[in-house]
């Protein structure tokens, strides 16, 4: 089972600054990785597939970047409602398919 | 627009057995692959199971294989989870999510959740 792991645990950032997440994989995942966003009380929203493909509807300040084993997710110029948990996941090895335990982002 | 609603959640006895349904609607349900994803309070994301289009391939974590079915009726648009032996640690909100497709490059990029519900919330409790 591939064992993501994602730094850092927490984030507290202010309006307009830059956020770098991390993910590291156990072992190479090529670029099959996606992030999620998860907002308090709602389901997980899908920002970037195969480590750097928006879907569809995502903000450009969002991008994704990376291959093998070390991911990041960067936004770029941080917005209020940017505030949530975020998660990866990968698909390179299945089942089962596993998340990374999340990063939660504040914004100050 | 995709829409995803399940129910069937409640409190249930550890040993108990409870049955979820996702009803899917806005999208051809019949040729999609289907997830079940659950997220235990205050916890991570945790993927449950999965089932091809057709329901002719089926794959459990291990935490819930031998004790949890999938299965569908694309009959009625509908995604179920039969759960049984349900333990403690079986508490979660348990998300049904269509799979996400789409192609580039001409390479069909699958194996993301693209679309979720709301989620049911199963609490095993004595």
């Amino acid at each position: 089972e591939i064992v993501l792991t994602q730094s850092p645990a927490t984030l507290s950032l202010s309006p307009g600054e830059r956020a770098t997440l991390s993910c590291r994989a156990s072992q190479g995942i090529n670029r099959y990785i996606a992030w999620y966003q998860q907002k308090p009380g709602q389901a997980p929203r899908l920002l970037i597939y195969d480590a750097s493909y928006r879907a569809t509807g995502i903000p450009a300040r969002f991008s994704g970047s990376g291959s093998g084993t070390d991911f990041s997710l960067t936004i770029s110029s941080l917005e209020p409602e940017d505030s949530a948990v975020y998660y990866c996941q990968q698909r390179s090895n299945w089942p089962p398919y596993t998340f990374g335990q999340g990063t939660k982002l504040e914004i100050k | 627009q995709v829409q995803l609603v399940e129910s069937g959640g409640g409190v249930v006895q550890p040993g108990g057995s409870l049955r979820l349904s996702c009803a899917a609607s806005g999208f051809s349900f019949s040729t999609y692959d289907m997830h079940w994803v659950r997220q235990a309070p205050g916890k991570g994301l945790e993927w449950v199971a999965f089932t091809r289009h057709d329901g002719s391939e089926k794959h459990y974590a291990n935490s819930v294989k031998g004790r949890f079915i999938v299965s569908r009726d694309n009959s009625k648009s509908t995604l179920y989870l039969q759960m049984s032996s349900l333990r403690v640690e079986d508490t979660a909100k348990y998300f049904c999510a269509k799979e996400f497709v789409t192609v580039i490059r001409g390479i069909t990029i699958k194996q993301y959740f693209g679309d979720w519900g709301q989620g049911a919330l199963v609490i095993v409790s004595s």
